[in-house]
């Protein structure tokens, strides 16, 4: 079945440490994005990429950073300099550039310790 | 800058109610709405997109409405069910950028039975 896989589940991080999401998807999917939730709150965007090999930010781009190198994977790099980290993150690809076939992954859950 | 409202944060219902979910954005210059569901602990799965020149979609008990003049979305859910017990997000392209979608804070949905 096509879907979006992300890894790990659960993720704890040390203070200074950077940790990187994996985000697969094997839907075909030119569009990729990663969205950060807080408890209470909508789903925030941190990067989107449209294609292969470029991104851009999104309103939350800071202390984060991703790769395209290939078009089934999008993986999140959480930075030292991401100074509130603890969150859930979620992954996300679409279809085509009107939102048709947003699909989510099931989620990280990333806790600062 | 667009934003996006959902009222009520929380609803309890007893099975078998017809109930409304509300949600409002603030620039009505959208090219489609979303509606998305969320199980705790996990990925948002979705459920309806209504494009702006339709006024309604149709999915099983579900039925979304859009009225993009007033800046309003309603989330019709027929008969519920303890089943239906989730965070309901609904979600609209930023402008400028069809597949970038902002979200609402969601409504929590309890169904007791």
């Amino acid at each position: 079945d096509g879907g979006i896989t992300q890894s790990p589940k659960y993720l704890f991080r040390k203070e200074g440490q950077n940790v990187t999401l994996s985000c697969e998807q094997n839907l075909n999917h030119d569009a990729m994005y990663w969205y950060r939730q807080d408890p209470g709150q909508g789903l925030r965007l941190i990067y989107y990429s449209q294609i292969v090999n470029d991104f851009q930010k999104g309103d939350i781009a800071e202390g984060y950073s991703v790769s395209r190198e290939k078009k089934e994977s999008f993986p999140l790099t959480v930075t030292s300099a991401q100074k509130n980290p603890t969150a859930f993150y979620l992954c996300a690809s679409s279809r085509d550039r009107e939102g048709g076939g947003y699909t989510f992954g099931s989620g990280t859950r990333l806790t600062v310790v | 800058k667009q934003e996006v409202t959902q009222i009520p944060a929380a609803l309890s219902v007893p099975e078998g109610e017809n109930l409304v979910l509300n949600c409002s954005f603030t620039d009505s210059a959208i090219y489609n709405l979303q509606w998305f569901r969320q199980d705790p602990g996990k990925g948002l799965t979705s459920l309806l997109l209504i494009q702006s020149s339709q006024r309604e979609q149709t999915s099983g008990r579900l039925n979304a409405s859009l009225d993009k003049s007033s800046g309003r979305s309603t989330l019709y859910i027929a008969a519920s069910q303890p089943g239906d017990s989730a965070t309901y997000l609904c979600a609209v392209p930023r402008s400028g950028g069809y597949n970038k979608l902002i979200f609402g804070a969601g409504t929590r949905l309890a169904v007791h039975p």
